[in-house]
């Protein structure tokens, strides 16, 4: 069965560095996005992403966030200077059309120390 | 604005017994309301989905769950759960209507839901 895989599972990375999140949403999807999950807290929407532009983002998606489709498979999520309280699990999203559900992704651990 | 709300954060129940959890949701368009399971350690699987037609949705492992429009309520029941059902479940959200689609979720804060033997 097809699904959405993002890597790595676990990144550790210093405060002040850049870091890219991965995801490889299913072939045929024609949406894609991001959430996030702060320890302890509920699942927020940061981005979706249709026909190569960012169509919503949240407020919390500020200038250091970016999203790309590099190539036909990809979809990353770029955090320009990590902060400590960008800590948290991202979970990558897609579907195929707009009345259709999301499929997430295993998520990526992401800890800024 | 669209928001949802999980009024229990934690749920314990022996196995076998029935199980609710609850949601309400506030919007002012037409919505369509989502259940997401996350067991430990895992991402977000979903459960089952309400985009139109029948009010009452059901999964492939026992669970259902009814749009009530009047009640802005989608709630969700089994009636005999099993060690396994031990999570967190999440209630979503979307519109699809200004422009995005039913990945546009807006979630609850989640019910932990534990079985114990």
């Amino acid at each position: 069965e097809p699904e959405v895989t993002q890597t790595p599972s676990h990144q550790v990375t210093q405060m002040g560095q850049e870091v890219i999140l991965r995801c490889v949403p299913i072939s045929n999807h024609l949406y894609f996005y991001w959430y996030r999950q702060i320890l302890g807290q509920k699942v927020e929407f940061l981005v979706s992403f249709y026909n190569n532009e960012i169509s919503e983002k949240s407020e919390i998606f500020d200038d250091q966030f970016s999203v790309e489709r590099p190539d036909g498979s990809n979809f990353t999520l770029k955090i320009r200077s990590t902060k400590l309280e960008d800590s948290a699990m991202y979970f990558c999203a897609s579907n195929p059309g707009r009345y259709t559900e999301a499929f997430f992704g295993q998520g990526t651990r992401l800890t800024v120390v | 604005a669209q928001s949802v709300t999980q009024l229990d954060s934690q749920v314990p129940v022996f196995e076998e017994a029935p199980v609710e959890l609850r949601c309400n949701y506030s919007s002012s368009v037409s919505v369509y309301l989502f259940w997401y399971v996350q067991y430990p350690n895992q991402g977000l699987q979903l459960l089952l989905k309400y985009l139109s037609g029948s009010t009452l949705v059901e999964s492939i492992n026992g669970f259902e769950a009814e749009f009530n429009k009047s009640q802005t309520s989608f709630h969700l029941r089994k009636p005999s759960v099993h060690i396994s059902d031990t999570a967190e479940y999440f209630c979503a959200v979307s519109d699809g209507v200004y422009g995005g689609s039913q990945g546009n979720l807006i979630f609850g804060k989640g019910t932990k839901l534990s079985v114990k033997p």
